[in-house]
């Protein structure tokens, strides 16, 4: 099955306590991003990757850190996360075609 | 600058009425228009695209939108709302060769039965 899995799900942690949240696709796309949702806020980009070892900010990579070694795999580094970094996680991946496929989230809570 | 807005944060309909969902866009060029569905505590669904071609696009479960260049919108419809049909709907804008994309905030339907 064509999927976009993101672990972990939920995760709790503290202030300035390293974390990571992998991501993973077996649909063989070039293009892959994290994107943050916050009430009011839509979706935000964090940073997209057009290919291995090719990544770029996007509108709110402050505190976030990616990484695209594998073509499958992109994942996002929070190297010392803060209470504002408290949001809901998405990763995403694209293909030829403009549409987007999406993880399930990753709910983080920074106390 | 590319840019969507949402004016609705939430729309309210009776369960077989007509819905819509407004989004507009502000683009140079040709815009790419998508419209993406997430239901709670799930990722977001892709519904249906704008790309090129006749203004009205249908998608998945019965939803289609319009595309209108004069008014830049992208407004989303359904001719008879269904409760399951609530969840949190939000406008996509992004070119094929681009890398960035903008959602719009989102808007929250809700179908009362």
């Amino acid at each position: 099955e064509a999927q976009v899995t993101q672990n972990p799900r939920y995760l709790i942690t503290v202030t300035g306590k390293k974390l990571t949240v992998t991501c993973s696709q077996n649909m063989n796309h070039e293009y892959m991003s994290w994107y943050r949702q916050d009430p009011g806020l839509g979706l935000r980009q964090i940073y997209y990757s057009m290919n291995v070892e090719v990544t770029d900010k996007g509108d709110v990579p402050e505190g976030y850190k990616v990484s695209r070694k594998e073509k499958r795999n992109f994942p996002l580094i929070l190297e010392s996360p803060s209470p504002n970094q408290t949001s809901l996680y998405f990763c995403a991946s694209r293909g030829t075609s403009v549409e987007q496929f999406f993880g399930p989230g990753t709910r983080l809570t920074v106390l | 600058a590319q840019s969507v807005a949402q004016p609705e944060d939430q729309v309210n309909v009776a369960e077989g009425n007509p819905l819509t969902v407004k989004c507009t866009y502000s683009v140079s060029g040709n815009p790419y228009l998508f419209w993406y569905v997430q239901y709670p505590n799930r990722g977001l669904q892709f519904l249906l695209k704008y790309i090129t071609g006749d203004n009205l696009v249908k998608g998945s479960y019965g939803f289609e939108a319009e595309f209108n260049k004069s008014q830049t919108s992208f407004h989303l419809k359904k001719p008879s709302a269904l409760v399951s049909d609530s969840a949190l709907y939000f406008c996509r804008e992004g070119y094929s060769s681009a890398s960035k994309i903008i959602f719009g905030s989102g808007t929250r339907l809700s179908i009362r039965p």
